[in-house]
């Protein structure tokens, strides 16, 4: 099946510090790539879609100013989480919706987990 | 925000048994989806039903869909070790991809 990456895997940052994770898909163009954080033992968020050369759609209560997304290739959308905080430690989580849109398969990357110190 | 329910919260059981696991949702809805996440992976999608669905089978799942109720139910049959996992429904009411995950089913299978 399709395969999703996403890098890194595992990041630890200090408080005030900006970082990026990527979500590449790998074998397969996506116009549409969507955001989620997850919580220990929730479930997880949507934070916003991830269109390929437009502006990303956020969900409320997610700031865009603070989780910053680009998505300049139909194969990679970047989560750039600036100035981070204790209370941005999460798992990050990315999918991808498979070119011509509609109903297309979407495919879950591996996540990628935030610990700020 | 939240869209669905799910109960039990966790649930353990022996190798051999059947695990059974519902989701409740609040508006109408396009089709459900059923996800499995090992402890700090990513999701692992099980099985697709739509809303003019009732039953789908997939191998040893079956997943039953109720819109008038609202609410989905996966079963497990003759359930390993290895599906010892956390279990999410999803759906997509607002637009395809957009989905809104249930709290999930923590389940434990012991040889």
């Amino acid at each position: 099946g399709a395969v999703v990456s996403q890098h890194p895997s595992w990041v630890i940052c200090k408080s005030g510090t900006s970082v990026k994770i990527e979500c590449r898909s790998l074998d397969f163009q996506a116009t549409t790539m969507f955001w989620y954080r997850q919580f220990p033992k929730q479930s997880l968020m949507l934070m916003a879609t991830s269109n390929e050369g437009s502006k990303a759609t956020y969900e409320q209560g997610v700031e865009k100013d603070k989780f910053l997304i680009n998505h300049a290739s139909l194969t990679l959308s970047t989560l750039t989480v600036t100035s981070a905080h204790p209370e941005d430690s999460s798992f990050y989580i990315c999918s991808a919706q498979a070119r011509g849109g509609g109903t297309g398969e979407l495919f879950f990357g591996e996540g990628s987990r935030l610990t700020v110190l | 925000s939240q869209q669905g329910e799910e109960d039990p919260q966790a649930l353990s059981i022996q190798e051999g048994e059947n695990a059974t696991m519902n989701c409740s949702y609040k508006t109408s809805i396009n089709n459900l989806q059923w996800y499995r996440q090992n402890s700090g992976r990513g999701l692992v999608h099980l099985i697709l039903i739509r809303s003019n669905e009732r039953e789908k089978h997939s191998g040893r799942l079956r997943v039953t869909l109720d819109t008038s109720k609202k609410s989905s139910s996966l079963l497990i049959t003759a359930s390993r070790a290895a599906d010892t996992a956390s279990y999410f429904c999803a759906t997509d009411a607002f637009s395809w991809g957009k989905l809104q995950f249930g709290a999930g089913t923590q389940v434990v299978v012991t040889p």
